[in-house]
């Protein structure tokens, strides 16, 4: 099935480190929703985005939606150990059937 | 409350049996959804019920059954399933059908021998 163009797909930082990861379309979304998904558990929601430009916080996380609508992008400041996961980005495209397509995935690894 | 229960957490089976998966909500939540997942990749959209009746089926082979039998519960039936069967199967659920927020249930673990 369609998937979305999730960057980077993991990483590995120092903990306090702050991290960015991106979500890009080829097509236009009307609404963005980040999950965290740990090892053997399903997603959990994290932050949803339903407006162009919308810019939202969730504690340490911030996540917006692209001005173009094609994109979305997830910022965790000052990470920490357990921010370990992997985060997938989620977006509708407003068709005919409005389903959810998932962001292929960013494998976040935190060292103490 | 978000809570999408499912169980069991952990199945395992042989190709010729029979079994089911099962899913519950008490969010009100008039959709319902069941995923599909390999290890590292994301979940992948198998069937969508609305007000209890089946929208979308994503050509899902009819050895997965779904069921579901009111508004808060929603079943997945196994038959005759394969090796590559073997997956964490999702369910979640959604307050309006393809709109808004999905939410949901730990998983089930499903190994085929």
């Amino acid at each position: 099935g369609q998937q979305l163009n999730q960057s980077p797909q993991s990483m590995f930082i120092q903990e306090g480190e702050d991290v960015s990861m991106n979500c890009t379309s080829s097509s236009i979304f009307n609404t963005w929703l980040w999950y965290k998904q740990d090892p053997g558990e399903g997603p959990v929601l994290l932050i949803a985005l339903y407006k162009a430009g919308e810019l939202t916080s969730n504690g340490r996380l911030t996540a917006q939606f692209g001005i173009t609508r094609k994109d979305s992008f997830l910022n965790i400041s000052a990470s920490i150990p357990s921010d370990v996961g992997i985060y997938f980005c989620a977006g509708r495209d407003g068709g005919a059937t409005n389903k959810l397509i998932f962001g292929t995935g960013t494998l976040l690894a935190v060292q103490p | 409350d978000t809570e999408v229960t499912q169980t069991p957490k952990h199945l395992v089976m042989g190709m010729t049996n029979k079994k089911s998966l099962k899913c519950e909500q008490h969010m009100g939540h008039r959709a319902m959804y069941w995923y599909k997942q390999k290890a590292k990749k994301p979940p992948e959209l198998m069937f969508v019920y609305s007000y209890e009746k089946l929208s979308i089926n994503e050509s899902v082979p009819s050895r997965f059954s779904p069921e579901c039998p009111n508004s808060s519960l929603l079943n997945l039936h196994l038959h005759a399933l394969q090796p590559e069967d073997s997956a964490l199967y999702l369910c979640a659920s959604s307050r309006s059908p393809n709109t808004g927020e999905l939410f949901f249930g730990e998983g089930s673990r499903l190994t085929v021998l």
